[in-house]
């Protein structure tokens, strides 16, 4: 399994840019990084998924380095909706099977 | 809304018992998920169903089984019910099989075993 480390948590006031950084040491050649959002009580929802370098959507970017040992989640100009647990999901596939590894999660709190 | 329904919403029980939880996955997913979230263990995958066939096993217990019917929808069975047991229960599905496709999660299912 890939496992993951990333911040248990972190602050930020609004408007600000926030990076949420995950480890994954062991990473295989075909996995996968994924980042999910969960808000208390609901289940998680997809932001942002990528393989190497940088991706970029409506919501959010994806840094990947070149060694792929780790990633960071970018969020620009944080609002107070953003306040939620961020996980960082290594996946892994394979013959036969489908290994799927949350980390412990961030929990990220937006201040007025 | 995800699109993926789950029922019941809350479910309280006693140890010992047996209950089912159902999972309606998004129109046109194959793919349906079950995780169990905890307090101290976080957010662990339990097993993958993939068109009516189990597709991958993560950290399920032997108590636990689980299948997907024809109609693509799938339920959890939990047994013999311990105090530890208690958690969030999220199914989630996606289109197709690969891993790395998008998953879209249920509101849950909150156990409460007494």
């Amino acid at each position: 399994l890939a496992k993951t480390t990333q911040p248990i948590s972190m602050d930020s006031y609004e408007g600000q840019e926030v990076n949420i950084t995950c480890s994954h040491n062991n990473i295989a050649t075909n996995d996968y990084i994924t980042w999910y959002q969960q808000f208390p009580s609901q289940g998680p929802r997809f932001i942002i998924q990528g393989y190497k370098t940088k991706v970029t959507n409506e919501v959010a970017s994806l840094f990947i380095p070149a060694d792929r040992k780790s990633s960071t989640l970018s969020l620009p100009r944080v609002s107070l909706s953003d306040t939620a647990v961020y996980y960082c999901l290594v996946v892994r596939s394979g013959a036969g099977s489908y290994q799927l590894t949350f980390g412990k999660g961030t929990k990220l709190s937006v201040i007025p | 809304d995800s699109g993926v329904t789950q029922t019941p919403k809350h479910l309280i029980t006693a140890t010992g018992q047996r209950v089912t939880l159902r999972c309606s996955p998004r129109s046109g997913d194959l793919s349906v998920y079950w995780y169990q979230q905890s307090l101290d263990q976080g957010l662990q995958f339990l097993i993958q169903y993939y068109n009516g066939e189990e597709r991958a096993k993560g950290n399920i217990l032997e108590r636990f089984s689980a299948q997907q019917f024809p109609d693509l929808h799938s339920e959890l069975n939990l047994s013999s019910l311990e105090l530890g047991d208690s958690a969030l229960y999220f199914c989630a599905s996606s289109v197709g099989d690969r891993s790395q496709e998008t998953q879209y999660f249920g509101p849950g299912t909150r156990l409460l075993v007494l």
